[in-house]
């Protein structure tokens, strides 16, 4: 089961801040916090992935709470080529089997 | 782009055959990952491969198997399909550096359809 909850859908006007909550509660002390997304008919793209401090990016920002439990992936001025399922994945960081826990996702529909 | 390429991109197979499915990671990457796709579903793991050895699995029986070769090509093999086998199958690369998961570039997938 994955290790995050996130609201199925969200819609956000073309060219303002698209903010995705991240729900991580049970997350330990060495996992990450990765985010990927999936636009229709191809396969997931990673966006950015973060431990304890804000990440920030091209493509995005990542703000995670100081206790760990939660994080906010915030696109600064979405487009319509952001709508896409994105998914917020907590991860091991010592492990190396590649085995990330896909949830549901949330799906971003970003309106004009 | 990611460098990630996956063939076939479609496929149509019946109950109890059994398929390959093929994919060529980026230049320079050192492991390969597949996973398994449902229709309004996440991606599940179904296993990964570092330097030719299988290097952890998920929840799926032994009839899918799988192979990386020197050249970090790979290959998803599914014997005895069952209609519920039909799924978008991803390959993603990765460049181990000995620490995390580290970034996946997928591909475009590969959907099977079993009738």
């Amino acid at each position: 089961d994955a290790k995050t909850t996130q609201p199925p859908s969200m819609d956000c006007a073309e060219g303002r801040a698209a903010n995705l909550p991240c729900n991580h509660s049970t997350i330990s002390g060495n996992e990450y916090v990765y985010w990927y997304r999936q636009i229709h008919s191809q396969g997931p793209q990673y966006i950015i992935h973060g431990l304890k401090n804000n990440e920030t990016n091209e493509m995005a920002s990542l703000i995670i709470t100081e206790d760990r439990k939660s994080s906010t992936l915030i696109l600064p001025h979405a487009t319509l080529r952001d709508t896409a399922v994105y998914y917020c994945i907590a991860d091991h960081g010592s492990s190396n089997t590649g085995k990330l826990i896909f949830g549901q996702g949330t799906t971003l529909q970003v309106k004009p | 782009e990611t460098g990630v390429t996956q063939s076939p991109t479609h496929l149509i197979k019946t109950r109890g055959q059994q398929v390959t499915l093929r994919c060529s990671s980026q230049s320079g990457h050192n492991t390969v990952s597949w996973y398994q796709q449902a229709l309004g579903q996440g991606p599940q793991f179904i296993f990964q491969y570092y330097r030719e050895e299988e290097n952890g699995r998920g929840n799926f029986p032994p009839r899918f198997s799988g192979l990386q070769f020197p050249n970090y090509s790979s290959e998803l093999n599914v014997n005895a399909l069952e209609l519920d086998d039909s799924a978008l199958y991803l390959c993603a690369s990765s460049f181990w550096t000995g620490r995390g998961t580290g970034e996946l570039f997928f591909g475009e997938g590969s959907r099977l359809t079993v009738l």
